[in-house]
C-alpha cells in the first residue's frame, strides 16, 4: 500500500536525551514536512524539504534537526535543547510544493 | 495577527444538519486551499483541495474560496455522527510552506 509511515506511534524520552522520529513515504513525493501539534495551537511547521539533501526551517525549528538523504525518508531528531518536547508530531508529504499534502498517523512523544 | 484564523469551537449540531466551517486569512498571496479532517489521536486526512477562488463539491462536502474577502468555507450536508472530528483549514503560496488554522472541533449528535 502507498502511504506515509511514522514510527514509533508512542515514544517516551527522558529529559536530556535526543530521540529520532522516523518518517517514510513510498508515494514518490518530492516534498516532506514535519509539524508539531499541541492542544489549541493547531499544526506548527518545524522543518520542510522540497528536494533531497536540502531542507528549510519552519516556524519552530529550535531544538530540532532533520536530514533528507533519501527521497523517501525525512527523520526528525528532537534534541535535548528542545525545552518542551512533549507533543504530537506529524509528518506529511506532497508531490510538488504546489499540490495537496498527505499525512502520516503521527508520533506522540512524552518526556518523562 | 495570525496568518490563518479559525474558530476552535466546539460546534455541536444534530444529525442531518448542514454544517458550515470557516477560515479567514490575511495574506492575499495564498493560492492553494485545503480542508483536512482529523479524528482524535490520528493524522489529518485530506478532504478537499482547491486552487484560487470558486466552489468544489465532493459528495456531501462543498468547499468555497472567496479570495476577495480572504475567506474559505467547508459545508457538510446531511451531517452524520461519523463526521464528528476536528476540521483543519490549510493554505499555501505556490511551493512555499503549508499554513494551518488551529482547527474547529465538530460534534454531530444522533
Amino acid at each position: 500500500d502507498g502511504g506515509i509511515t511514522q514510527s514509533p506511534k508512542y515514544l517516551f524520552r527522558k529529559e536530556g536525551q535526543n530521540v529520532t522520529l522516523s518518517c517514510e513515504q513510498n508515494l514518490n513525493h518530492d516534498a516532506m514536512y514535519w509539524y508539531r501539534q499541541d492542544p489549541g495551537q493547531g499544526l506548527r511547521l518545524i522543518y520542510y524539504s522540497q528536494i533531497v539533501n536540502d531542507f528549510q526551517k519552519g516556524d519552530i525549528a529550535e531544538g530540532y534537526s532533520v536530514s533528507r538523504e533519501k527521497k523517501e525518508s525525512f527523520p526528525l531528531t528532537v534534541t535535548s535543547a528542545q525545552k518542551n518536547p512533549t507533543a504530537f508530531y506529524l509528518c506529511a508529504s506532497s508531490m510538488k510544493g504546489d499540490t495537496e499534502a498527505f499525512f502520516g498517523q503521527g508520533t506522540r512523544l512524552t518526556v518523562v | 495577527q495570525k496568518e490563518v484564523e479559525q474558530d476552535p469551537g466546539p460546534l455541536s449540531v444534530p444529525e442531518g444538519a448542514i454544517v458550515s466551517l470557516n477560515c479567514t486569512y490575511s495574506n492575499s498571496a495564498f493560492q492553494y486551499f485545503m480542508w483536512y479532517r482529523q479524528y482524535s489521536r490520528k493524522g489529518p486526512e485530506l478532504l478537499m483541495y482547491t486552487y484560487s477562488s470558486g466552489n468544489k463539491e465532493d459528495g456531501r462536502f462543498t468547499a468555497q474560496v472567496d479570495k476577495s474577502s480572504k475567506y474559505i468555507s467547508l459545508f457538510i450536508r446531511d451531517s452524520q455522527p461519523s463526521d464528528s472530528a476536528t476540521y483543519l483549514c490549510a493554505m499555501r503560496i505556490n511551493t512555499d510552506k503549508l499554513i494551518f488554522g488551529t482547527g474547529t472541533r465538530l460534534q454531530v449528535f444522533p
